[in-house]
């Protein structure tokens, strides 16, 4: 059965500084895979999401996540964390062919710090 | 403008009641979601439609119904069969039914239990 972990339910930087989100997955087949950000009180916004193309996603926001078959993990990355990325974010997985299901990991707190 | 719409944005219910989320789309997509959101956790999934006229049950449906008799419209009856009902509710949708696309979300409702 497919899973998710993200390795940390809270992480905090200094504005400025590089943020690093960690995941890994389980998956018995080719999945699809995407981190999704939440704020307080509103719906997920999409991110980046990785469908079987190229292994370095680019996203919104200057977010990236380079999905690495052998490690199964698909970190998500930016160079300069700024105030507004304080919020929650999921690293999901989807398996094809199985309804669109999404599988969603526990989430990781993101503090930004002044 | 396009996108997926909930309401009401905050709901209160006395015990023993049902009460019915609606989640509307004018995207177009044939598939549509819903999650609970517990704090600290991640979505989980309740119930799903990949078509008008059909859903299938997720991982938690007992306690709760769905209907899909139009393709833009997916409500979610909370009946008082379900014990722990206070959570925040996410309702998405998806272009494709077989998870090889991103699933869209919107702003949530937040249900609470009196």
């Amino acid at each position: 059965a497919q899973s998710v972990t993200q390795l940390d339910s809270h992480v905090s930087v200094s504005e400025g500084t590089p943020v690093l989100l960690r995941c890994n997955y389980s998956s018995s087949y080719s999945p699809s895979l995407f981190w999704y950000v939440q704020h307080p009180n509103k719906g997920l916004q999409l991110l980046l999401k990785y469908t079987s193309a190229a292994t370095l996603v680019k996203g919104i926001n200057g977010f990236e996540a380079e999905f690495k078959k052998s490690e199964t993990s698909f970190h998500l990355t930016k160079p300069s964390a700024h105030m507004s990325d304080a919020a929650e974010y999921f690293c999901v997985v989807s398996e094809r062919n199985q309804g669109g299901k999404l599988i969603f990991g526990q989430g990781t707190e993101l503090s930004v710090k002044p | 403008d396009g996108g997926i719409t909930q309401s009401p944005k905050y709901l209160f219910r006395k015990e023993g009641q049902n009460v019915t989320l609606s989640c509307e789309q004018n995207l177009n997509h044939d598939a549509m979601y819903w999650y609970r959101q517990d704090p600290g956790q991640g979505l989980r999934l309740i119930y799903y439609s990949q078509i008008v006229n059909d859903f299938q049950k997720g991982d938690i449906a007992e306690g709760y119904s769905v209907s899909r008799e139009k393709k833009e419209s997916f409500p979610l009856t909370v009946t008082s069969a379900q014990k722990n009902p206070t959570a925040f509710y996410l309702c998405a949708s998806s272009i494709d039914r077989w998870g090889h696309n991103e699933q869209f979300f919107g702003p949530g409702t937040r249900l609470t239990v009196l």
